[in-house]
């Protein structure tokens, strides 16, 4: 299994434009999830879906972020407009079922100048 | 200048001690929980589960345990290698249907 995947890997964007990071879940889970890493919060969870469906936006920053999966294979983040404080590592994750084990793509790492 | 952001707790052993890192959980109803490694650049990986019908599960050089009593998680690593430098998340779930709850992490620094 090529594992989550995640595109773009980096991201250099301005002030203002807009981002959108893209995500492929393992084939078969039913779960995925958003988190955002930095260094002064940690791993924070933005958002999950199970079965394309979102179950908790909790996480989600501000009205400027939203995600969709409009089928089982795809997911995406899109923050409009981007902020300098947006910059982050965003890691996708997907799992057979919530709760049970998730598994990490590589992350896109965004700097928002 | 005193650097800002989280203040991970940090372990460092040298090359071929054993290493155990622990993890205290809150919620008395969690029943499944997992460790991740976190190499510098890379995603979450999982490492090994264990469930709360268990005490003890072990893997390839770590073993997980868990205390429900006192509702501590600890990941031992054997003879740990620069390789297993890295930060470690314990992560638990205590409601089926629900997102597993990660907690802050451990930097592991292991010197040759």
């Amino acid at each position: 299994d090529a594992g989550v995947i995640q595109s773009p890997r980096h991201e250099v964007t301005e002030m203002g434009q807009e981002v959108t990071l893209r995500c492929k879940p393992i084939s078969g889970h039913n779960s995925l999830f958003w988190y955002r890493q930095t260094m002064m919060r940690g791993l924070e969870l933005l958002i999950y879906f199970n079965n394309n469906v979102p179950i908790d936006d909790s996480g989600m920053p501000e009205d400027r972020f939203s995600a969709k999966m409009p089928n089982a294979s795809f997911s995406t983040l899109k923050i409009q407009p981007s902020e300098p404080r947006d910059s982050a590592v965003y890691f996708c994750a997907s799992s057979l079922i919530s709760g049970e084990t998730q598994y990490f793509g590589p992350g896109t790492r965004l700097l928002v100048l | 200048g005193e650097s800002v952001g989280l203040h991970l707790p940090t372990l460092s052993v040298q090359e071929g001690d054993n290493s155990i890192i622990n993890c205290a959980y809150s919620n008395s109803a969690s029943d499944y929980f997992i460790w991740y490694k976190q190499e510098s650049g890379k995603g979450p990986q999982f490492i090994i589960d264990i469930r709360s019908n268990m005490d003890k599960r072990q893997g390839q050089r770590v073993t997980v345990l868990l205390n429900k009593t006192v509702k501590h998680l600890s990941l031992q690593i054997a003879a740990t290698q620069p390789g297993d430098s890295a930060v470690y998340f314990c992560a638990e779930n205590h409601q089926a249907g629900t997102a597993l709850i990660f907690g802050k992490g451990t930097t592991l620094s292991v010197s040759s």
